[in-house]
């Protein structure tokens, strides 16, 4: 059974500060890989989908990276703003099943 | 577009009421979903679909019933609601494998069982 793991649960950085949100599996057979945002209140907006054949997705600032081998992914997001205060989700879509890490809560303070 | 649309957006029940959540999707979408999100746990999955007429059960399907008759429509029934689904329910729908996964949620259901 798939588990998706996401270190640490909170992040706080300044404003301009590069950073890397981590995503752990166990079972490197991964489907693809999603990466979430989800505001207080909110439902899930989309950020990023890796397929299994790729190795990493870009949009704008931000870039996750996939590692099957490895059982990781990471989200890269560059030159934070305090619009990227938010709880960022990541997980297996598995055949449309998903199987979801518990987040991180980053906060970027201006 | 409106994309994932579920409706109540609140709704307060006592112990052995029922109720059905409302999701609807205008994407044409084959694969829909319901998902239950409760602190510390994360999103865990209910039910799905992989179109109309056919649906199946996720890690978590005591409780609950769903059905899928068209296209754009997924509600997801609660017989006999207990405090243990208090929650909030995610719906989500995509294009399905081979034509784009990315999951599309909706604003969600915030539900408390008295």
């Amino acid at each position: 059974k798939q588990e998706v793991t996401q270190i640490p649960a909170a992040l706080s950085v300044p404003e301009g500060e590069n950073l890397v949100l981590n995503c752990s599996f166990t079972d490197s057979a991964i489907y693809n890989l999603q990466w979430f945002r989800q505001d207080p209140g909110k439902g899930l907006t989309s950020l990023l989908l890796i397929q299994s054949s790729q190795r990493e997705q870009t949009s704008g600032r931000l870039n996750a990276s996939l590692d099957k081998s490895s059982g990781r992914s990471t989200l890269y997001i560059a030159a934070s703003q305090p619009g990227d205060s938010a709880t960022y989700l990541c997980a297996d879509t598995g055949f449309q099943k998903l199987v979801f890490g518990t987040g991180t809560r980053l906060l970027v303070s201006p | 577009n409106a994309g994932v649309t579920q409706t109540p957006k609140f709704q307060v029940l006592k112990t052995g009421q029922s109720m059905t959540l409302q999701c609807a999707q205008d994407m044409n979408h084959e694969y829909m979903s319901w998902y239950r999100q409760d602190p510390g746990m994360g999103l865990r999955l209910i039910h799905y679909s992989v179109g109309a007429g056919i649906t199946d059960q996720g890690e978590v399907p005591n409780g609950y019933n769903v059905s899928r008759s068209t296209t754009e429509d997924f509600p997801l029934r609660l017989l006999s609601a207990a405090p243990s689904q208090t929650s909030v329910y995610f719906c989500a729908s995509s294009l399905g494998p081979g034509e784009g996964e990315t999951q599309y949620f909706g604003p969600g259901t915030r539900l408390l069982v008295l």
